[in-house]
């Protein structure tokens, strides 16, 4: 187990409205990752960061704006939530323990 | 740029059966190549990967994968296939040169196994 926490785990949003997911790690590690999975897409990595406000973007940022305050902590904003992020996101962090890196258990995110 | 390429979306096969899961992989620089094994309705789980030391890498409930340069590729093998290996199962490329870099997907295979 990684401690990694995501929240909330399902969520149901309408079109238009901002959504922030959250990722919580308690192992402190440097990088954190935050992909979306679609089926017959894979993940794709939509931001990333390397450190407390540090970030960058991924294949499929647009549209998502990202946060990080705390090393522990890392936030994804929808800004103005669309049907077409209806989407599992997933939040990652890379380990110490030489290359690896693990997931949360995902937020179902359903845009109506 | 890295890519990786899973060959099958959906692969099946009897229980006892070998099983074969396809990967190959695009690479300017020497790759860290990754398995990971999802569930219904659970995150990724890593099995196995390989980071530049033996090129057979042996995972997590029997499976094991062989990193072949001449052919770009990381198959990933399980000599015999029980029930609960089926799931969705994908490869992964990083690049070694800088730490911290991103995983690249492939789309997925999805596994199943039939009694």
């Amino acid at each position: 187990d990684a401690g990694i926490t995501q929240s909330p785990r399902h969520k149901v949003t309408e079109t238009g409205t901002p959504v922030t997911l959250r990722c919580h790690q308690t192992e402190n590690h440097r990088y954190m990752y935050w992909y979306r999975q679609d089926p017959g897409h894979g993940l794709r990595l939509i931001h990333y960061s390397y450190g407390v406000k540090d970030t960058d973007k991924g294949e499929v940022s647009d549209g998502y704006s990202v946060s990080r305050s705390k090393t522990e902590d890392f936030l994804l904003t929808l800004e103005s939530a669309t049907s077409s992020q209806t989407s599992v996101y997933f939040c990652a962090i890379q380990g110490t323990g030489g290359p690896g890196t693990f997931f949360g258990q995902g937020t179902r995110l359903t845009v109506v | 740029a890295q890519s990786v390429t899973q060959l099958g979306s959906h692969v099946s096969v009897s229980e006892g059966a070998l099983v074969l899961l396809r990967c190959n992989y695009s690479s300017s620089v020497p790759p860290y190549l990754f398995w990971y094994v999802q569930y219904p309705n659970q995150g990724l789980q890593l099995l196995l990967k390989y980071t530049s030391a033996a090129t057979l890498v042996k995972g997590i409930n029997g499976f094991e994968a062989e990193f072949k340069k001449s052919e770009t590729s990381f198959h990933l093998t399980k000599p015999s296939a029980h029930m609960s290996d089926a799931a969705e199962y994908f490869c992964a490329v990083s690049d070694v040169s800088q730490a911290g870099t991103a995983l690249i997907f492939g789309k997925g295979t999805t596994l199943s196994v039939s009694s």
